[in-house]
């Protein structure tokens, strides 16, 4: 099966600019992460979408970070304005329930430089 | 909150050598436990995982034993090779939305 599509793979952009990524999950699964990983980290959860309805977005920086759902299959994320510190790869994950509990799947990352 | 607990790194070892990265995990609920890999420039990969006490998750030689009692989840190698130098990532997962909660991360780095 296709694993979850991403892109763009690499950005940079000067602060205060605005910048958008995309991300389309494995077909059929309902549930979609974003996160955000900085260098030396761990990633750590942006939103949860479950179909197009928001789950968890309690550590989305809502002033400046925003993320849709539209149809319940792709998403994408934005950040206006930018600043220094949301330097980091974003991650999107797809995941579904089976026999053998929860399945999560990865995307290979978007890297953004804010300069 | 729910969290997890992984040693700091890097972890410098030589081939063949024998690995183990501790996890460990906050007690709350009846978490799913899971270790991922970071290979240089690529994405998460799963590595292996463990639904319930006392369950052993196992892939490529890696190990890891859910240890309710002690609230452990460390990953264990036998034999190392210079292809398993990575990040190694330890995560559970929280809450009824069963979002991933990642630990540091741990830089294993093994040498010829």
């Amino acid at each position: 099966e296709a694993g979850v599509a991403q892109s763009p793979r690499y950005k940079i952009i000067e602060k205060r600019q605005s910048v958008a990524f995309w991300c389309n999950p494995i077909s059929g699964h309902a549930t979609l992460y974003w996160y955000q990983q900085i260098l030396g980290q761990g990633p750590k959860l942006l939103i949860q979408f479950q179909n197009n309805g928001v789950v968890d977005d309690s550590q989305l920086p809502k002033d400046r970070f925003s993320a849709e759902r539209l149809k319940g299959v792709d998403s994408t994320l934005k950040i206006q304005p930018a600043k220094l510190e949301d330097s980091a790869v974003y991650l999107c994950a797809s995941s579904t329930f089976s026999r053998q509990g929860r399945g999560y799947t990865f995307g290979s990352g978007t890297r953004l430089t804010v300069v | 909150g729910d969290s997890v607990t992984q040693m700091e790194g890097p972890v410098t070892l030589s081939e063949e050598a024998f690995l183990t990265i501790n996890c460990t995990y906050t007690a709350t609920g009846y978490p799913s436990l899971f270790w991922y890999v970071q290979y240089p420039g690529e994405g998460l990969q799963l590595l292996l995982k463990a639904t319930k006490a006392d369950d052993k998750g196992s892939n490529k030689g890696f190990e890891a034993t859910y240890r309710k009692e002690t609230t452990s989840f460390h990953l264990e190698k036998g034999s190392v090779q210079v292809s398993d130098s990575a990040v190694y990532f330890c995560a559970r997962t929280q809450g009824g939305s069963e979002k991933l909660v990642f630990g540091k991360g741990t830089k294993l780095t093994v040498n010829p």
